[in-house]
């Protein structure tokens, strides 16, 4: 699988948007890109995954670089129920078998009341 | 109702004991999945199986042992466990194919060996 790189920890305020970036330099033409999150004392959950174009949900929005080598997950107005360690991780879409979300180190993004 | 469960929560157990994490997926997924995380938070996959069929086998000591009786579960037998076995073990389930994008976790299980 292809590398992400993210920084190790974030800080933001509630209630403020929340920018959080992935390089992925190394990212292939069929990977798509996918965020989860974890948070304390949980397991992984799914945020939002996109290919090219920006993507939103009611979770959160992606922002993919025209290159497609960086993108940056944001947060609108953060929670103090966002407070987690963010995932970017590349994968080929569908899902075939062997196919495995490999985790890297992930953001972990603190919310100040 | 939970989309993936996993029994027990939390094990706390002495070395050289031989025991069993159980998992069940409601959402009718067809692939299951375990993955640890260690001390360091790192999550990283064990194994995968696809219609009850062991796919996905990474490096793990052959006192780890998965079993799937049927395609929604997927139990973990840990035999002769040792302190480093001392992890939270997360099972997780997704679709295959073109619909399938997303993978689903359970709340984990903490394993505590002394």
């Amino acid at each position: 699988d292809a590398k992400t790189t993210q920084p190790n920890s974030m800080e933001s305020n509630e209630e403020e948007p929340v920018h959080l970036p992935c390089n992925h330099s190394t990212i292939s033409g069929t990977d798509y890109i996918h965020w989860y999150r974890q948070l304390p004392s949980q397991g992984p959950e799914y945020v939002i995954h996109g290919l090219t174009s920006n993507v939103n949900n009611r979770m959160a929005s992606l922002a993919i670089a025209e290159d497609r080598k960086s993108s940056t997950l944001i947060l609108h107005r953060a929670t103090l129920r966002d407070a987690a360690v963010y995932y970017c991780i590349l994968r080929d879409k569908p899902l075939t078998s062997g196919s495995r979300l490999t985790f890297g180190e992930g953001t972990q993004l603190t919310v100040n009341p | 109702d939970t989309a993936v469960s996993q029994t027990p929560k939390y094990l706390v157990t002495q070395m050289g004991n031989d025991k069993s994490i159980k998992c069940e997926q409601n959402l009718g997924h067809d692939t299951m999945y375990w993955y640890k995380q260690d001390s360091k938070k790192f999550l990283k996959i064990m194994f995968s199986y696809n219609n009850k069929e062991l796919i996905i086998n990474e490096t793990v000591p052959n006192r780890f042992s998965p079993k799937s009786p049927d395609k929604a579960h997927l139990n973990l037998h840990i035999n002769s466990l040792e302190l480093g076995d001392s992890a939270v073990y997360f099972c997780a389930s997704s679709r295959l194919g073109p619909s399938g994008n997303t993978i689903y976790f359970g709340e984990g299980s903490w394993l505590t060996v002394v």
